[in-house]
């Protein structure tokens, strides 16, 4: 099945330094890709939604100029958390999105952030 | 709006017990179902699907089967291994290509020898 890869699989940085998490589809070309973040013991939350080209779109309540999203290509989406703090600190999850007529999407392994 | 409800774990049962997660949903129209895994220090893999009304997912032996009438999406196999242990998440997707997936909580599954 299709695959994607998120770098770094865990980060741990200081209070006010960036992060940035990388997201690749490693064999396919995605329309869209997915932030969301996973709390202990709860579900994903989406954070925002981003096509290739163009500006990422978020949900209620997420800080954009907190969680920088660049969608450079079809196969490739950064988050940057900016100026981190520990309660940023969570489990970072993307997802691609294959093809126009297919829902399906699939899931990064995550990546898990610490901010000390 | 779209809604997943499933029940709360932990949930935890004896090697080749049978296992049912219930998952319900509120929905307009006819949403896709799945139900995904999420292993210990993993991101969730899919693990079944049905995207119509009496469809019925399944694979390594978990079934789950789309009822329309009682909005459900029940998770069940016959007989759980150790190695099933993992939170599992039902979802729906509406049918337009800029539909979103909702999930449910998780519910975490712990097999024991």
């Amino acid at each position: 099945g299709a695959v994607v890869s998120q770098h770094p699989s865990w980060v741990i940085c200081k209070s006010g330094t960036s992060v940035k998490i990388e997201c690749r589809s490693l064999d396919f070309q995605a329309t869209t890709m997915f932030w969301y973040r996973q709390f202990p013991k709860q579900s994903l939350m989406l954070m925002a939604t981003s096509n290739e080209g163009s500006k990422a779109t978020y949900e209620q309540g997420v800080e954009k100029d907190k969680f920088l999203i660049n969608h450079a290509s079809l196969t490739l989406s950064t988050l940057t958390v900016t100026s981190a703090h520990p309660e940023d600190s969570s489990f970072y999850i993307c997802s691609a999105r294959l093809g126009l007529a297919i829902r399906w999407q699939y899931f990064g392994p995550g990546t898990r952030l610490t901010v000390l | 709006g779209n809604s997943v409800t499933q029940m709360e774990g932990p949930v935890t049962l004896s090697e080749e017990a049978f296992l049912t997660i219930n998952c319900t949903y509120t929905a307009t129209g006819y949403p896709s179902l799945f139900w995904y895994v999420q292993y210990p220090g993993e991101g969730l893999q899919l693990l079944l699907k049905a995207t119509k009304a009496d469809d019925k997912g399944s694979n390594k032996g978990f079934e789950a089967t789309y009822r329309k009438e009682t909005t459900s999406f029940h998770l069940e196999k016959g007989s759980v291994q150790v190695s099933d242990s993992a939170v599992y998440f039902c979802a729906l997707s509406g049918l337009n290509r800029d539909d979103k997936i909702i999930f449910g909580k998780g519910t975490r599954l712990h097999i024991l020898p």
